[in-house]
């Protein structure tokens, strides 16, 4: 089955712990999203990245760092310096092909802080 | 900068009754608009969407239209069921493969 998985489903940090969050798909799509949901918002967006060994800067990234090495796998650093990250984190991924672009979303990842 | 405006924020209705959620935006220049549901501590499933260049899509029993003119696309539910409640997002694509997103209307469907 195509699909996205994300793990771990539930994560822990202490204060002063970088956490990183996996993010991987086979669906052979070129462009991978990081997003962040809080209560009651939307979704927004942390880094993204169209095509492998490149990725841009969203609206909040400040203490975030993403790496893409391979097509399939998108890692997300929490590092220390995002001083609240207790939130609900999102992978998705699209073919990144204008207007028939379609976002696929994983599972998502439960962050929060001791 | 590119905003989306959902609205109501909730909205509760009877099983049987036809929803209508409003998504708008501020800028038309869109490639196209997603409407997706989301189930509590989910991710977000794809429900339709709609490219800039068309009016409405249709499956089954969801109909989303699209009036980039005016910033405006909504989706109806026909005939509500309790499985409907979710809370319902929308997001439009805009340059350089960046997607902005609403806060999304939490449905509730009373049996």
């Amino acid at each position: 089955d195509g699909g996205i998985t994300q793990s771990p489903k539930y994560l822990f940090r202490k204060e002063g712990q970088n956490v990183t969050l996996s993010c991987e798909q086979n669906l052979n799509h070129d462009a991978m999203y990081w997003y962040r949901q809080d209560p009651g918002q939307g979704l927004r967006l942390i880094y993204y990245s169209q095509i492998v060994n490149d990725f841009q800067k969203g609206d909040i990234a400040e203490g975030y760092s993403v790496s893409r090495e391979k097509k399939e796998s998108f890692p997300l650093t929490v590092t220390s310096a995002q001083k609240n990250p207790t939130a609900f984190y999102l992978c998705a991924s699209t073919t990144g092909t204008g207007e028939s672009d379609t976002q696929y979303f994983g599972p998502g990842t439960r962050l929060t802080v001791l | 900068k590119q905003e989306v405006t959902q609205i109501p924020a909730a909205l509760s209705v009877p099983e049987g009754e036809n929803l209508v959620l409003n998504c708008s935006f501020t800028d038309s220049a869109i490639y196209n608009l997603q409407w997706f549901r989301q189930d509590p501590g989910k991710g977000l499933t794809s429900l339709l969407l709609i490219q800039s260049s068309q009016r409405e899509q249709t499956s089954g029993r969801l109909n989303a239209s699209l009036d980039k003119s005016s910033g405006r696309s909504t989706l109806y539910i026909a005939a509500s069921q309790p499985g409907d409640s979710a809370t319902y997002l929308c997001a439009v694509r805009g340059s350089w493969g960046k997607f902005q997103f609403g806060a999304g209307t939490q449905v509730v469907v009373t049996p």
